[in-house]
């Protein structure tokens, strides 16, 4: 069935260091991929998303790429803060032309000043 | 401000007595959704409504029930909570198109006892 799967966490950085989060997805259909941050005690945000394969999704500083050919969607961002700790979920729409959405297990990202 | 709400945030019940947990949008919104978020399982979709007096299963609807009355309310109802229930809950909403980015509220913090 449809599922995405994230690497475990914490990942636990210093300021300024590179992050990459992976996320793989299960090649069924022709997908929506987003990725979604929740900061402590808030609800989820979305951070980006791609609709087709190549596209790029960009927003504060974070990166992902659509890769069809690897079934990936990664999340980099070259230099992180602190105040990018948080919870991050990979997701994709269940196929295409429906709405519902499959989420990841999420990865705890740890930023230390 | 665009928001979805949610109440109450905070609940502590005990085994077998019947509570509702309201959810709120103010987008206009025609897509809304209730998911459930337990440590290393991610985000579960427990129903879903596409419009007004449309609802739908998600992946865990067990011992939930849910309305769609109106277009800005989506309540979740627990007829006879139990303990395995106890988790986070999340309303989201969205207009309607796969690309479409979800609007989560705070979320609801459940103890069943």
């Amino acid at each position: 069935g449809d599922s995405v799967t994230q690497m475990e966490g914490p990942v636990t950085l210093s300021e300024e260091a590179f992050l990459t989060i992976n996320c793989t997805y299960t090649a069924t259909g022709y997908p929506s991929l987003f990725w979604y941050v929740q900061y402590p005690g808030e609800g989820l945000q979305l951070l980006l998303k791609a609709t087709k394969a190549d596209d790029k999704g960009s927003n504060k500083g974070f990166e992902a790429t659509y890769r069809k050919e690897t079934t990936s969607f990664h999340l980099e961002k070259g230099s992180v803060q602190v105040s990018d700790s948080a919870v991050y979920f990979c997701a994709r729409t269940k196929r295409a032309g429906f709405q519902k959405l499959v989420f990841g297990t999420g990865t705890r990202l740890l930023v230390s000043p | 401000e665009a928001q979805v709400t949610q109440n109450p945030r905070y609940l502590i019940t005990v085994t077998g007595k019947k509570l509702t947990v309201t959810c709120s949008q103010n987008m206009n919104h025609e897509y809304m959704s209730w998911y459930r978020q337990d440590p290393g399982l991610g985000l579960r979709q427990i129903y879903y409504s596409m419009n007004v007096e449309v609802t739908d299963k998600g992946d865990v609807p067990e011992g939930y029930k849910v309305s769609r009355k109106e277009k800005r309310n989506f309540p979740l109802i627990l007829e006879s909570p139990s303990p395995n229930q106890t988790s986070l809950y999340f309303c989201a909403s969205s207009e309607t198109g796969t690309s479409n980015e979800q609007f989560f509220g705070p979320g609801t913090r459940l103890t069943v006892l």
